[in-house]
């Protein structure tokens, strides 16, 4: 199985901060990368679509960039309502396999 | 718009079965694929399979094979998943989603106890 590393596990932030989370795979996923927000108690939001597609409702300040193994989502400018646990995604082998999260917190 | 509803919250006891549903409105249920996927706090979220709803056409992450089946009623945009042979392993959240290799839609989650 495809193995995806995510880092940080923790962020603390400051509110208007630029801010790029890692997802590491174990092996060439190609762009089938996607990425995904959850709030507590909520289900999963998708943000970013094959790495860097953006997604129609999702504000511009969220991006995605990257291709084989190793992917960036970039926040400019975090918001309050930014903090949550952002999980990234492989659709390129099965089974598809999910990250283990990278959880935004205030400073 | 793009509505998937699940059912209710399951207790059920060690070594039963227990049938999920999702419930579809706003788009061609006829030509899409649904997905199961499994949420246990730490947290992580495991990807448990597909079905195509033009021909009951599935596949199966390996791990869930013998565990979850999924059906589909296209005359009610539904989805199911059954869960067969219960253990503590298995209490999660299932949802179910729209898509086939990325997941754009989710329903609000089902969560399964398991318990005697």
């Amino acid at each position: 199985d495809v193995v995806l590393t995510q880092s940080p596990a923790t962020l603390s932030v400051t509110p208007g901060e630029r801010i790029s989370l890692s997802c590491r795979a174990s092996e060439s996923v190609d762009t089938y990368l996607h990425w995904y927000q959850q709030k507590p108690n909520e289900s999963p939001r998708l943000l970013i679509k094959y790495a860097s597609q953006s997604i129609s409702g999702i504000p511009s300040r969220f991006s995605g960039s990257g291709s084989g193994t190793d992917f960036t989502l970039s926040i400019n400018g975090v918001e309050l309502e930014d903090l949550s646990i952002y999980y990234c995604q492989q659709g390129n082998s099965l089974p598809f396999t999910f990250g283990s999260g990278t959880k935004l917190e205030i400073k | 718009q793009v509505k998937l509803l699940q059912s209710g919250a399951e207790l059920v006891k060690p070594g039963a079965s227990v049938k999920l549903s999702c419930k579809t409105s706003g788009f061609t249920f006829s030509t899409s694929y649904m997905s199961w996927l499994k949420q246990v706090p730490g947290p992580s979220i495991e990807w448990i399979g597909w079905i195509y709803a033009g021909d009951g056409g599935t596949n199966y992450n390996q791990k869930f094979k013998g565990k979850a089946t999924l059906t589909v009623d296209k005359s009610s945009s539904t989805a199911y998943m059954d869960l067969s042979s219960l253990t503590s392993e298995d209490a999660a959240v299932y949802f179910c989603a729209r898509g086939k290799v990325g997941f754009a839609y989710w329903g609000q989650g089902t969560l399964v106890t398991v318990s005697s």
